[in-house]
């Protein structure tokens, strides 16, 4: 497809079980960025992975939060023991490498997730 | 640590009146500069965005932003809204490289005819 795509678009749970959110970047774009968007907040960066270096997951606010990246591609955020807390929409961005001119980030539809 | 601000969290216009969204950024390196929109039911998409060269960037749909250093700021501005224009409005900043953006928490516009 043209753009960044996510799965699933909303996403219901209850307190304590484990969720998998799915993001498919650009074609081309080694870079891909997962952020969360709070109810009445801006977005929060949340973790980064650019081409085979080690993520930066400097903005994972728990360990319940990790994610994956095969290759450049797929990318699958997963929250474990979700709280209510964690109910906001989840968006991926990917880019071009670094170094490219544009350096621009192109964003997902968002996986809007509830916790009850 | 980077931060950004977003001095208006809802502003209420009619159409045809002039905008200015103020954005003020905390950092103290190089950095790059974006406005984002988000419009009712769609995804954030670029308006405009300043890495360097002219402080004057000029962006889609008639948009453009000033780029003041010496202030911190990046402001978005519009001559004449359009009930279009409706939507939330978010300035980020990072540094220079393929970094993960900072956001400010949003503007939320709303144009009335």
């Amino acid at each position: 497809g043209a753009g960044v795509s996510q799965s699933p678009s909303n996403k219901v749970t209850e307190k304590g079980k484990d969720v998998e959110l799915r993001c498919d970047p650009i074609s081309g774009h080694t870079a891909l960025y997962w952020y969360r968007q709070r109810l009445g907040q801006g977005l929060e960066f949340l973790i980064y992975f650019q081409g085979n270096s080690a993520p930066d997951k400097s903005g994972l606010p728990s360990d319940r939060f990790s994610a994956e990246r095969t290759g450049e591609s797929v990318s699958t955020l997963t929250i474990q023991r979700t709280q209510q807390e964690d109910s906001a929409v989840y968006l991926c961005a990917s880019s071009l490498p670094s170094g490219r001119v544009l350096n621009e980030q192109f964003f997902g539809p968002g996986t809007r997730l509830t916790v009850l | 640590a980077q931060s950004v601000s977003q001095h208006n969290h809802h502003v209420i216009l009619s159409e045809a009146a002039s905008l200015e969204l103020g954005c003020n950024y905390s950092y103290g390196g190089t950095v790059n500069l974006f406005w984002y929109v988000q419009y009712p039911g769609q995804h954030l998409q670029l308006l405009l965005k300043y890495f360097s060269g002219d402080p004057l960037v000029k962006g889609i749909k008639g948009f453009e932003a000033e780029f003041i250093k010496s202030k911190f700021s990046f402001n978005l501005r519009k001559p004449s809204v359009q009930w279009s224009d409706t939507a939330e409005y978010f300035c980020a900043v990072n540094a220079r490289g393929n970094t993960p953006l900072v956001f400010g928490k949003g503007t939320r516009l709303s144009v009335i005819a």
